[in-house]
């Protein structure tokens, strides 16, 4: 299994740019999201989706659209760049587990965003 | 989902001596997570404990868990170069919610 992947891997956009942040899964994980991870921030929440249809806003939504037509695929985007958004975001999956799931999460490598 | 949060937020020791690090958090939980992140890399699942364990072993990590005081920790024995990074703690269901993490650093 491949796990997460995560493409691009490096980034650079100038302000008011749109563009794609694919992100894939082969384990038939019913649960993916999207973080970013800014120095001394930790990682936050962007948006969700518990199954293939479904999605939902996390912590900071704003500037950023998702869809998830399969299970594998969890694209995030950027619809009008700005600098506020150069980040490192991280794609995650998880099994919902059925009960007494674990929800363990598996995380992508990351790409790495420069909006100038 | 609920956040947790970690303490210190940096930690500093020779290689060979023990790492301990905290989180808090503050509503009940069904399970508590500890993950760890190399620099510039994804967090990696390191171990789980459910609310009706009170410790757990995994290699040189030990994790304990009092519900009483919703706190946890994770400690980590004869430390590593290589063990260096940030380490966070995270409870309840998908998504999870990250503190800001404890960053550890070894020194050789």
């Amino acid at each position: 299994n491949a796990g997460v992947t995560q493409t691009p891997k490096f980034q650079v956009l100038k302000t008011g740019q749109s563009m794609t942040l694919q992100c894939a899964q082969d384990m038939n994980h019913e649960y993916m999201s999207w973080y970013r991870q800014d120095p001394g921030m930790g990682l936050r929440l962007i948006h969700y989706s518990v199954g293939a249809g479904i999605t939902d806003q996390g912590e900071v939504p704003n500037g950023y659209n998702v869809s998830r037509s399969t299970t594998e695929d969890f694209p995030l985007r950027l619809l009008s760049a700005a600098p506020s958004q150069t980040s490192v975001y991280f794609c995650a999956s998880s099994s919902s587990g059925g009960r007494g799931g674990t929800d363990t999460q598996y995380f992508g490598p990351g790409t790495r965003l420069t909006v100038l | 989902s609920q956040q947790g949060e970690e303490d210190p937020q940096a930690l500093s020791i020779q290689e060979g001596e023990n790492a301990t690090m905290n989180c808090s958090y503050k509503t009940s939980i069904n399970n508590l997570q500890w993950y760890r992140q190399n620099s510039g890399r994804g967090l990696v699942h390191l171990i789980l404990i459910r609310s009706n364990e009170r410790e757990k072993h995994s290699g040189r990590l030990r994790v304990t868990l009092d519900t009483s005081k919703k706190s946890s920790s994770l400690l980590i024995t004869a430390s590593r170069a290589a063990d260096t990074a940030s380490y966070f703690c995270a409870t309840g269901r998908t998504p999870l919610v990250f503190g800001k993490g404890t960053r550890l650093s070894v020194i050789a």
